[in-house]
């Protein structure tokens, strides 16, 4: 597709849940970010990836939130044992690393609305 | 990534320019400024960037001043659509990602 897709686009789940949200970068995209946010804030970085290997993962909570990207295209951002807080929408995007300085543009997408019960 | 000042939220009407400030006194030489806008229940969207010189492109002008510790965005007739919280970042080499503060809120009267 054009633009950067996520999936799902709203999920409800219990507390103690496992859940995963999905990221769709545009392709070409090398690399890949995730952001959380929640209601009334900015977005929150996670994670990101240069291809295939997580480059930074310092924005990542604590250990029940773990990011995959085995083919270094699609991406995967898996929450173990939910919990209320994780509550906010999870947003992913792409963009053509190597740009030079900081002139590096992302492209969003339209986010995964995670509501923790 | 240096920190940025923004008004919490402006107001303005239809079809009237708008003027959204940033401050960004502690910039480095190698910062470009940019800018995103959040539409309601969508992702953040780029609008523009520089670096030292002002750019325009379809969307918005940025008018960056000539110490580059502020920049103005500019857009030359808001319409409804444009009402969304804008970013203003600073942002160093390299293809790591963008730090959000809180944006400036711009609401739009008819």
């Amino acid at each position: 597709g054009a633009g950067v897709s996520q999936t799902p686009s709203n999920k409800v789940t219990e507390k103690g849940k496992y859940v995963e949200l999905r990221c769709d970068p545009i392709s070409g995209h090398t690399a890949l970010y995730w952001y959380r946010q929640s209601l009334g804030q900015g977005p929150e970085f996670l994670i990101y990836f240069q291809g295939t290997g997580a480059a930074d993962d310092s924005g990542l909570p604590n250990d029940r939130f773990f990011a995959v990207r085995p083919e270094g295209s699609v991406s995967t951002l898996k929450i173990q044992r939910t919990e209320r807080g994780d509550s906010a929408v999870y947003l992913c995007a792409s963009s053509l690393a190597g740009l030079s300085s900081g002139a590096n543009v992302l492209t969003f997408g339209a986010g995964s609305r995670l509501t923790v019960l | 990534d240096a920190k940025t000042t923004q008004p919490n939220s402006m107001e303005s009407n239809e079809e009237e320019p708008v003027h959204l400030p940033c401050n960004h006194s502690t910039i480095s030489g190698t910062d470009y400024i940019h800018w995103y806008r959040q539409l309601p229940s969508q992702g953040p969207e780029y609008v523009i960037h520089g670096l030292t010189s002002n750019v325009n492109n379809r969307m918005a002008s940025l008018a960056i001043a000539e110490d580059r510790k502020s920049s103005t965005l500019i857009l030359h007739r808001a319409t409804l659509r444009d009402a969304a919280v804008y970013y203003c970042i600073l942002k160093a080499g390299g293809a790591d990602g963008l730090t959000f503060g809180k944006g400036t809120h711009l609401i739009i009267q008819p």
